[in-house]
């Protein structure tokens, strides 16, 4: 699959309970963040956002935190599910551009 | 709306030869990306279009090349194949700079 050779950090939660993924981003210039899923055999999906303006934004059973003191963004999955279980990746845009430089993913697996 | 599409879905080539990719954005989205995913290098950014101009750049040779149509369609070749580019080719399309970007399912290019 896409991740052979790709050292990834991984993670394995037991359904049900809370994940952390957590990223550090590079450069202060940036101001949008971005996480996706991807499973696989497809492409990236949309997960949540959030804009350099805010610390933290909710959507569906998913929370972002976003320190731009020390350039840190975390995503939390709430009552992890089995098809929560992917890669997922940070995304940081910088201002103006549509250029988004990936970090290099954390793989997530969900135990029944 | 139907989500980002592209086409071939696979692809086997042999060195020395070129390849064009088609990207077909969501409808409404001017700005078409293309990111170059492998296990060794992950996500890389190849370059961005918008109402027909390519935008940003990112660090690939001249061999990777693009285009972008007036109905915003998008596609990529990449001529005088190496064995390095096998690797998943993502578009992604938005509104416009700055704004979220959504992914199509890829095209797995395989290089003999």
């Amino acid at each position: 699959g896409e991740s052979v050779g790709l050292h990834l950090p991984t993670l394995s939660v037991q359904e049900g309970d809370n994940s952390i993924i957590n990223c550090a981003y590079s450069n202060s210039a940036s101001d949008y963040f971005i996480w996706y899923k991807q499973e696989s055999g497809k492409g990236p999906q949309f997960i949540i956002d959030i804009r350099s303006n805010m610390d933290k934004r909710q959507g569906q059973r998913v929370t972002v935190l976003l320190n731009k003191t020390v350039k840190h963004l975390s995503l939390q999955i709430a009552a992890t599910q089995p098809g929560d279980s992917a890669v997922y990746f940070c995304a940081e845009n910088r201002a103006g551009a549509n250029n988004l430089f990936f970090g290099t993913g954390t793989r997530l697996t969900v135990i029944p | 709306k139907a989500g980002v599409t592209q086409t071939p879905r696979y692809l086997i080539k042999t060195r020395g030869q070129q390849v064009t990719l088609s990207c077909s954005p969501i409808s409404g989205h001017r700005s078409v990306s293309w990111y170059q995913q492998t296990p060794g290098q992950g996500l890389q950014f190849l370059f961005e279009y918008f109402s027909e101009t390519q935008r940003n750049k990112g660090n690939f040779p001249g061999r990777f090349s693009g285009r972008q149509f007036s109905n915003s369609r998008s596609e990529m070749n990449v001529s005088t194949l190496e064995l390095g580019d096998s690797a998943l080719y993502l578009c992604a399309s938005s509104l416009g700079a700055g704004d979220t970007q959504y992914f199509g399912p890829g095209t797995r290019l395989t290089v003999l």
